[in-house]
């Protein structure tokens, strides 16, 4: 049973570029979540998915940003217009239930560097 | 002040001493993981707990819900433990409150 997936791992772009990053959740696990760790400092939620549904987006930047996670396919986190404090490695975890008590399982996370 | 505020940032062991770290936090959780992040950056989950105390392997976790805190203690402790540790805590809507981590070094 693959983990979770995320792709790119590591991703350049310049400035006022878009960023796509992909996370595949782990088989059978309906829920994800997107973190952001910048550097040096600690990790950050920004948004929980369900299939088809945004959850709780409270962390997430109100522009440029957007997730979604498609009833096919890998969850997309996206930044449009990229900015050079946009650099940062980006992790996702999904779970089987909703995570009440439910462990998450991280992917290995995509670093995004904005030239 | 960080809703999870961790203690101590750095920390540097010889090989086979006793560590512990410690957790504590502002908020009203339903649960509180340990995570273990490696220098390449993978991230683990070590244990996730809302009560008592869990063991797995020469990792110990306790918590104490009333005082609010929580401690990971490693025994025998080896140089492969260097690793940055994470206390996070589940807020209401499940996403997590991370602290800003322990850098744990283990010399041989």
């Amino acid at each position: 049973n693959a983990g979770v997936m995320q792709n790119p791992r590591h991703l350049v772009r310049r400035r006022g570029q878009e960023a796509r990053l992909r996370c595949s959740p782990m088989k059978g696990h309906s829920h994800v979540y997107w973190y952001r760790q910048l550097p040096e400092e600690g990790l950050k939620f920004m948004v929980y998915l369900q299939k088809e549904n945004i959850i709780d987006e409270s962390g997430m930047p109100k522009e440029r940003f957007s997730a979604e996670f498609p009833k096919e396919g890998p969850s997309i986190l996206r930044i449009q217009q990229v900015v050079r404090g946009d650099s940062a490695a980006y992790f996702c975890a999904s779970s089987l239930l909703a995570a009440t008590q439910e462990t998450q399982y991280f992917g290995p996370g995509t670093r995004l560097l904005v030239l | 002040k960080n809703e999870v505020e961790q203690s101590p940032q750095n920390l540097t062991a010889q090989e086979g001493e006793f560590i512990t770290i410690n957790c504590s936090y502002s908020v009203g959780i339903s649960a509180l993981h340990w995570l273990q992040q490696h220098p390449g950056g993978g991230i683990v989950s070590l244990f996730m707990l809302s009560s008592g105390k869990k063991k797995h392997g020469r990792l110990i976790a306790t918590i104490n819900i009333q005082e609010k805190h929580s401690s990971l203690h490693i025994t025998a402790s080896h140089p492969r433990d260097s690793a940055v540790y994470i206390c996070a805590v589940r807020g209401s809507q499940g996403n997590l409150i991370f602290g800003k981590g322990t850098k744990l070094s283990v010399k041989p």
